[in-house]
């Protein structure tokens, strides 16, 4: 069955590294888009970014923009999260998601289980 | 601050109707671009609810339902069960932002 699961959370502090890993299986990964969404602590849901299924097209929002990149090893159906210059306010579960799609319209299914971050001194 | 707005709950006694809302605006809801729904229980990740405004994964049972109109989305559950306690997000695109962007979720509570 198709599956996604995050790993390389921790607790680190601030101003440091960090990569995320996400293991996908179950699909032909190299057809798929991959976004990652993260969550703090007890709120809601915050995009991250996205890498296109050929890994050409890279978007990021806002608040990790020039930080956080996105990169795919199709070799090991593999996507990460490199995230530098760690801020306090990055600590969430970051999930991994798939891009589903039909045409120009997009959605994220399925999701991982999710890996949590914690940054902090 | 997030770019739609939902409620922050609703309840609704079980086998009851509830709607949850989310007010978008021109550049995201309003320009056309699509709104999805994902529900999450406490410590799991988010499932896909609805996709594409209005259609549901085969998993998913018919008591749950979702439109638009102008610049708002709907997420209907009908026949609530205790079981549907959750969190509810919406989520669309928003072209000024350039980003994929969601609501701030919605906790379902079953009296």
């Amino acid at each position: 069955q198709v599956q996604l699961v995050e790993s390389g959370g921790g607790v680190v502090q601030p101003g440091r590294s960090l990569r995320l890993a996400c293991v996908a299986s179950g699909f032909i990964f190299s057809d798929y888009g991959m976004h990652w969404v993260r969550q703090a602590p007890g709120k809601g849901l915050q995009w991250v970014g996205v890498i296109s299924f050929d890994g050409r097209n890279k978007y990021y929002g806002d608040s990790v923009k020039g930080r956080f990149s996105i990169s795919r090893d199709t070799s090991k159906n593999t996507v990460y999260l490199e995230m530098t210059s760690l801020r306090v306010e990055d600590t969430a579960i970051y999930f991994c998601a798939r891009e589903d799609r039909q045409g120009l319209v997009s959605w994220l299914d399925p999701w991982g289980q999710g890996t949590l971050v914690m940054v902090s001194s | 601050q997030s770019v739609m707005k939902q409620p922050p709950s609703v309840s609704g006694a079980p086998g009851r109707r509830v709607t949850i809302s989310c007010t978008g605006g021109s550049s995201n809801i309003g320009a056309g671009f699509d709104v999805h729904w994902y529900q999450q229980f406490p410590g799991t990740a988010p499932k896909l609810l609805i996709f594409a405004n209005n259609n549901r994964p085969s998993s998913v049972p018919d008591r749950f339902s979702g439109s638009t109109s102008g610049t708002s989305a709907s997420l209907v559950i009908t026949g609530l069960q205790a079981d549907d306690e959750a969190d509810y997000y919406c989520q669309s695109y928003d072209s000024s932002l350039s980003a994929v962007v969601f609501g701030g979720g919605t906790k379902v509570t079953v009296l």
